[in-house]
């Protein structure tokens, strides 16, 4: 079974459209991120909800927009592509640990999106 | 604030020989270290980490590191490296006063030559 899962795998869209990447754990975590993997292989934390909340929200434009209508699934809009938004996203999941640190973050296989 | 520096951005070894992935941390408080590992066009898959007990920590697929504080380092180690073993490698800093994000590295990628 997969745990955490992603669809669409490949997303090949126009400037100015809006598309959205879903994601789905099956493993009972309340934590779940989303990560922006760059040309270049950089990986940085875009967003993270904790039971449906949002408690991590870095400096993405706000043309990107999470959703979570429940605590295994963590959807990603993304209004008005640009150029720029071509990359790899990756959604992930995790425990909230002991003492409150984070438990491991088990990652999804990744969305490649491409903007033309 | 909380960052990691990964020393090399490509690592080339001979199968059979040992493997050392260099990896520095900066952090405030009591930082979590993770390594992934990233195989061509595949997600990330946890190697091991580091949660405040033992400093040596074994992982899967016999890697394993060492947290040195005092020279903020968890560099990865390998004895004997496979060809399976190439791929791109993830040093990871979370911290809980920062939210639990994690922090990654640029990565290093291994190749390994037969």
């Amino acid at each position: 079974d997969t745990a955490v899962s992603q669809t669409p795998k490949y997303l090949v869209t126009q400037m100015g459209n809006d598309k959205s990447i879903k994601c789905e754990q099956n493993l009972g975590h309340d934590t779940m991120y989303w990560y922006k993997q760059d040309s270049k292989k950089f990986l940085k934390i875009m967003f993270s909800y904790n039971n449906k909340e949002l408690i991590i929200n870095e400096t993405v434009p706000n043309r990107f927009s999470p959703k979570s209508p429940d605590k295994a699934h963590l959807n990603l809009h993304i209004n008005s592509l640009e150029l720029g938004d071509s990359a790899v996203y990756f959604c992930a999941s995790s425990h909230k640990g002991a003492g409150g640190r984070t438990d491991t973050q088990y990652f999804g296989p990744g969305t490649r999106l491409t903007v033309l | 604030a909380q960052s990691v520096t990964q020393l090399d951005s490509h690592v080339s070894v001979s199968e059979g020989t040992p493997v050392l992935l260099r990896c520095n941390y900066s952090s405030s408080y009591s930082p979590s270290l993770f390594w992934y590992v990233q195989h061509p066009n595949k997600g990330l898959q946890l190697l091991l980490k580091y949660t405040s007990a033992a400093t040596l920590v074994k992982g899967i697929n016999g890697f394993e590191a060492e947290f040195k504080k005092s020279e903020t380092s968890f560099h990865l180690t390998k004895p004997s490296a496979h060809m399976s073993d190439a791929a791109e490698y993830f040093c990871v800093v979370s911290e809980l006063e920062y939210g639990n994000k994690l922090v990654f590295g640029a990565g290093t990628i291994l190749r390994v030559k037969s």
